[in-house]
């Protein structure tokens, strides 16, 4: 079975700081991978998705993942947090021919 | 372009009662996905329409749920009769004709639904 860890329920930063997020998964076979965010009374939105072309992906909002298969990893990065960025955050497996298999969310808080 | 459109935002119902979700999804998507995070755990595939045809109904929990998507537009989601163990946000999601694994899905804002 198809399983995907978010290793931290919650993550604080301060605002300015670096942001990480740690997915990682289990597949049988290559999968594609997309980090979803949602902001509070919002639906999911799409950040960056993983199709087998370049490992480091880069999204919107100056977010990018790297896809390490050796790992089984696909942990989310930002340079310097924002407010705004405070959201819960979903990482995304979809293995082939198969439906969306969801972690369990990684909510971030990002303080002043 | 408008994007996926769910309906009740909210809807608190007794244990027994009927509760029919409505989704909306973005227009020429083929695709639509039915999902539900429970409080507490993950988010769960229910199901997949191509069309007005279900793809792929693995993941809805027995037989008090009943999915339609007549003419291949919107959909709606019955459970009839509520359990307390329903209550949770379903989510709503729709994506372009074809079954790519990389097509992106788009998510409504979800349904909160309270079984009391």
């Amino acid at each position: 079975a198809q399983s995907v860890t978010q290793l931290d329920s919650h993550v604080s930063v301060s605002e300015g700081t670096p942001v990480l997020l740690r997915c990682n998964y289990s597949s049988s076979y290559s999968p594609s991978l997309f980090w979803y965010v949602q902001h509070p009374n919002k639906g999911l939105q799409l950040l960056l998705k993983y199709t087998s072309a370049a490992t480091l992906v880069k999204g919107i909002n100056g977010f990018e993942a790297e896809f390490k298969k050796s790992e089984t990893s696909f942990h989310l990065t930002k340079p310097s947090a924002h407010m705004s960025d405070a959201a819960e955050y979903f990482c995304v497996v979809r293995p082939y021919g198969q439906n969306f298999v969801f972690g369990p969310g990684t909510r971030l808080s990002v303080l002043p | 372009e408008a994007g996926v459109t769910q309906f009740p935002s909210h809807s608190v119902i007794e244990k027994g009662q009927t509760v029919t979700l409505r989704c909306d999804p973005i227009s020429g998507h083929d695709n639509l996905y039915w999902y539900r995070r429970v409080m507490g755990k993950e988010i769960k595939f229910l199901l997949h329409f191509v069309k007005e045809s279900k793809q792929d109904e693995s993941g809805m929990p027995n037989n008090r749920f009943l999915a339609e998507r007549t003419g291949g537009t919107y959909s709606t989601l019955k459970v009839q009769p509520a359990e307390l163990e329903d209550s949770g946000v379903y989510f709503c999601a729709s994506s372009q004709p074809g079954t790519s694994g990389t097509n992106t899905q788009y998510f409504g804002p979800g349904t909160r639904l309270t079984v009391l």
